[in-house]
């Protein structure tokens, strides 16, 4: 069966520090990736995705991903991070009947942001 | 322009009644998602309509659940009896198509507490 697995609940950074957020999925296929950010009191907002092609991919608020098929990994990265970046983190994989957009989400990682 | 705007933002209802949750998606959007986000964990994919097409209800956790659309308007999600553990946030997206270039616009979601 398909699954996402995101193995940190909360990380914690100071500003200006990198982050790199772990995402590990099972699928048999070649899947399609999606991060997406929820800030709070915001809905859930696309960060970046990848279906094919270069296996590191831009997203928007200068995160990157770089997806991995030997480690069934999609990890977010992102070289400094910045005070309104605290938020949730859900990685997705999708793909499957009923389109791209049906997806099947990781648990999220809270991300808190220390001046 | 709007975005997907979801109705009520909080319901609280006791254990045995009926809901309905209201979507109203971004103008033009054939894709309609809903999901299921329960406290602590990720996204549940419901239920799935898109066009005039039967929508996919693989998702849908019990009999209990069901969903309408108008056309390629207005979506309703109704939960008859409802039970305690039906308490989650209820999130609608949408999507122009089903194509991979075709993001997923979520709304502010919909909390329900049943008591």
């Amino acid at each position: 069966a398909q699954s996402v697995t995101q193995p940190d609940i909360h990380i914690t950074v100071s500003e200006g520090a990198s982050l790199e957020l772990r995402c590990n999925y099972s699928y048999g296929a070649t899947p399609y990736l999606f991060w997406y950010v929820q800030s709070p009191g915001q809905g859930l907002q696309l960060l970046l995705k990848y279906f094919s092609g270069d296996t590191l991919v831009q997203g928007i608020k200068g995160f990157e991903a770089e997806f991995k098929r030997s480690q069934s990994s999609f990890n977010l990265r992102k070289p400094s991070v910045h005070w309104s970046d605290a938020a949730e983190y859900f990685c997705a994989v999708g793909g499957f009947s009923g389109g791209y957009n049906k997806l099947i989400f990781g648990a999220g990682t809270r991300l808190a942001v220390h001046p | 322009g709007a975005g997907v705007s979801q109705s009520p933002s909080n319901k609280v209802t006791e254990k045995g009644k009926d809901v309905e949750l209201r979507c109203d998606p971004i103008s033009g959007h054939t894709a309609l998602y809903w999901y299921r986000q329960r406290l602590g964990q990720g996204l549940e994919f419901l239920i799935y309509f898109q066009g005039n097409s039967a929508p996919d209800k693989s998702g849908l956790p019990s009999d209990r659940f069901s969903a309408e659309r108008t056309g390629e308007s207005v979506s309703t999600l109704t939960i008859q009896r409802t039970q305690q553990e039906d308490s989650a946030v209820y999130l609608c997206a949408s999507s122009l198509s089903t194509g991979y270039n075709s993001p997923l616009h979520f709304g502010n979601g919909t909390r329900l507490t049943v008591t």
